[in-house]
Parts: C-alpha cells; sequence; structure tokens
C-alpha cells in the first residue's frame, strides 16, 4: 500500500533532550517536507528536500534539522527540542514539488 | 477509520467559469475543517471552518461546511489562470487528530 508513514506518533519529552521523529515514504517520490500545524496557524512547511542530499529551510526552520541520506526518508531532527516546538507535525512526500502532496498521519509532540 | 474524501480528484476548466470543489469526511470528534492551496513548494491556508452553514468569503473564493452532511464545499467564481493549483481540505478532530484528503488538481485554461 503506497503511504507515508512517520514515528512516534505520539511524543512526549522533556526541554534539551534531542529526538528524531521518522519519516518514510514507499512511492519513490522525490520531494518530501515537513510541517508544522498550530491552532489557528494552519500548516507551517520546516524544512523540504527536492531530493537526495538536497534540503532546502522552509518558512519556520529554526531549532530543526533535517537530512536526506535516502530517497525515502526523510527525518526530523530537535536537536534541543523547547515548549515552542509542541505541536502537531506532518510529514508530506509527492513525485516533484508540484505534484499532489501525500500526507503522514501526524505526529503529536509535547515538549515539557 | 477516519477519512477524507476529495472529488474530484482533478479538473479543467477555462477562464471565468465557476467552480466547486467537494470535501466529505468520517472523522471522530470533529473540530473543524481547512482548506488549502497547494501551488508552490507548501500549502497555504484558505478557510477554517467549524460551524454548519456558515459561509466564509475571500474575495473570489468561498467556502461553507454542512455538518449533517459530513462535507464541504470550496467555491471559486470567475476562475482565472492563477487558480491552478491543487486544493487540500483537512480534518481536524477534538483529540487534535488531523487528516487531509488527496487534493484535488484545478487547472484554469486561458
Amino acid at each position: 500500500e503506497a503511504q507515508v508513514t512517520q514515528n512516534p506518533r505520539y511524543l512526549i519529552t522533556v526541554t534539551g533532550k534531542k529526538l528524531t521523529v521518522t519519516c518514510s515514504q514507499n512511492m519513490n517520490h522525490e520531494y518530501m517536507s515537513w510541517y508544522r500545524q498550530d491552532p489557528g496557524l494552519g500548516l507551517r512547511q520546516i524544512y523540504y528536500s527536492m531530493n537526495v542530499e538536497v534540503t532546502d529551510k522552509g518558512d519556520v526552520p529554526e531549532g530543526y534539522k533535517v537530512s536526506r541520506k535516502e530517497k525515502r526518508n526523510f527525518p526530523l531532527i530537535l536537536e534541543s527540542p523547547s515548549p515552542n516546538q509542541t505541536s502537531l507535525y506532518f510529514c508530506a512526500s509527492s513525485f516533484r514539488w508540484e505534484n499532489e502532496q501525500f500526507f503522514g498521519p501526524g505526529t503529536r509532540l509535547t515538549v515539557l | 477509520e477516519d477519512k477524507v474524501v476529495q472529488s474530484p480528484l482533478s479538473l479543467v476548466v477555462h477562464e471565468g467559469d465557476t467552480v466547486t470543489l467537494n470535501c466529505s469526511y468520517e472523522v471522530t470528534n470533529f473540530r473543524s475543517l481547512l482548506w488549502y492551496k497547494q501551488e508552490k513548494k507548501a500549502p497555504t491556508f484558505l478557510f477554517m471552518l467549524t460551524s454548519s452553514g456558515i459561509e466564509k468569503k475571500s474575495g473570489r473564493l468561498s467556502s461553507i461546511l454542512d455538518k449533517k452532511e459530513l462535507s464541504s464545499i470550496l467555491n471559486i467564481t470567475a476562475t482565472q489562470t492563477g487558480d491552478s493549483a491543487i486544493y487540500l481540505c483537512a480534518v481536524e478532530a477534538f483529540d487534535n487528530d488531523m487528516r487531509f484528503g488527496a487534493g484535488t488538481r484545478l487547472t484554469v485554461k486561458p
């Protein structure tokens, strides 16, 4: 089944404890992207990747890192999480950036 | 299982036409429905709907929610080529879960 998977789905952590949210797609998509969804603010793009080893900042990249070593995986790394990073995170992928994006199920992160 | 279904998946019209995009949902503990326009690398927010029957309007775009029918429509009047994009519908639940539809690709020809 074609899908985008994210792990974990839910995470509660403490300030400063490094964490990684994984994202994987099985559709051979070139384009992958991370968003955060906050009430009243809609989706905001954190980072995106046009292809392997090509990543770029979105609108709200501060406090986040990404890597794209393989086509299927696009992990989101929070080196030192802070409470303002408490949010619902979505990973999405598409064949190319101008195509329909497939969204993952979301990861709800709470930073205490 | 919760789901969000958009129709049509693809639509081609000419400038000046009016289009109606549909979004239906089956989501437990519905809180809000959101419409996004995706034309560049990230979707841009259009509307958030929480109450049934209240139309939201922004220029030539308008949207309304029908909680009885578990659906929403997005209308675009007097379409322009700049309206060509993928329109995404997303539904948010009270447990903060959120699901996206597959999108409707709209192409507006001159």
